[in-house]
Order: structure tokens, then sequence, then C-alpha cells
């Protein structure tokens, strides 16, 4: 079975610009979450979807959003882009929202 | 804040056994006890879980004492590959998937 993936895994953009990350969960599974890692705030919760809609949302302000569709792909955007917004953005995909995740690569965002 | 505290560096010599403390003490009844690990720069990797017994998959044995205050992640054979760092978190919540990541235990397996 595959893995989580997700798309792209690097990507450049500079302040101000608002940019959109994929996440396509493993087959059969209906919950995706996203974390942020950085080396100063190491790996933090951003937000829970199940079944299309949000269970729970971290500590980050409005400018992160996500979404997921009806066959669970999520996507998250961030708008108004800072510099400390560079970052490693995971995601991480299981069959109900209490079982074990899955995470996948990630997708390295870099802010200019 | 993570609910997990781990010693921040250890070190295993190749071919030995690596046992990874974890302190949960404020753990919740119905709280699980997951560990990952992640090699630099890739997405964490799920090893193992437990709610009250010891388990044990073919990566790693889960030790968790009878007071669920504190748990031991065993890797029977370490090789340098499993050179990573390594999270203890214990799952908040009944119902929801959040993931509190602490700082984690940085395990450096030598030849």
């Amino acid at each position: 079975k595959a893995g989580v993936t997700q798309t792209p895994r690097y990507l450049i953009k500079t302040r101000g610009q608002q940019v959109t990350l994929s996440c396509s969960p493993i087959s059969g599974h209906r919950s995706v979450s996203w974390y942020q890692q950085t080396p100063g705030q190491g790996l933090q919760f951003l937000f829970e979807y199940f079944s299309e809609t949000q269970r729970n949302k971290g500590n980050f302000p409005g400018r992160f959003s996500g979404r997921q569709f009806s066959n669970s792909r999520s996507e998250m955007n961030v708008s108004t882009l800072e510099l400390g917004d560079s970052a490693l953005y995971l995601c991480a995909s299981s069959t109900q929202n209490t079982d074990t995740q899955y995470f996948g690569p990630g997708t390295r965002l870099t802010v200019l | 804040d993570a609910k997990t505290t781990q010693p921040p560096s250890m070190d295993c010599a190749e071919g030995r056994a690596a046992n990874l403390p974890c302190n949960h003490s404020t753990i919740s009844g119905n709280e699980y006890v997951y560990w990952y690990r992640q090699i630099h720069s890739q997405g964490p990797q799920y090893i193992i879980h437990g709610l009250k017994n010891n388990e044990t998959n073919e990566m790693a044995s889960l030790i968790i004492t009878e007071d669920r205050k504190s748990s031991t992640l065993i890797l029977p054979h370490a090789t340098l590959r499993d050179t990573a760092v390594y999270y203890c978190i214990v799952r908040v919540g009944s119902n929801t998937g959040k993931l509190i990541f602490g700082q984690g235990t940085t395990l450096q397996v030598k030849p």
C-alpha cells in the first residue's frame, strides 16, 4: 500500500505571497493532520481533518488554513507569507482520528 | 506543552540494545504512549504504541511501568541506521489525533 504523499516536496516563495500544499493520505484513511516543524519550535500541530470536517486546531494565526476533500485528500494554505513560516510541513493520515498516524515525507517551504 | 520528558541525547554501540526512557507522570487512564522516530529531515516514522501492557513488534519493544508514569523503548540490536531523533508522545484526549511532540532524544549509534 502506498504511503502518504505530499506535493510539492520543496518550495521557495517570497514574503507576502501565499502557498498551497497538498497531502494525499494512505488509501482508506479518512483522517489527515498537519504539522509544522522548525528548528526553534520543533514539531507543532496545525490542524486535523476527519471526513471533510476540521476536528481540531492548533495555536496558529488565521493565515494558516486547510481543507479536506471527499476523497480524503487535504490541502493547507498559508497566506501573506512571513520569513518565520519557513519550515518543514508534514501531514499524517490515519483510518480514524484516534488511530495511529503515518507521516508523509513533508514539504520544505523556504520564504525569502 | 508536551506531556513527556526525555533525555536530549544518548549513545549506543552498534549491535547492542538501545534503551530510551520517557517520563509521562501526568498521563491519564485512557491516553496511549506512542513512539516515533525521525531521521534527519524526513517525516516521523511510527515505531510502536501501548496503553498498559508491554508491546513488541518487528522494530522494537515498549515497556510501560505498572503505574504508567514512565516507559522505555528498546531497540534490541541497534544499527547505524537507527541513528535518529526518537519522540515519546502521549496522545491527548480520546477523540483526537492531535500529537504533541516534545524535543525527543537524539540517539547516536556508533560503530
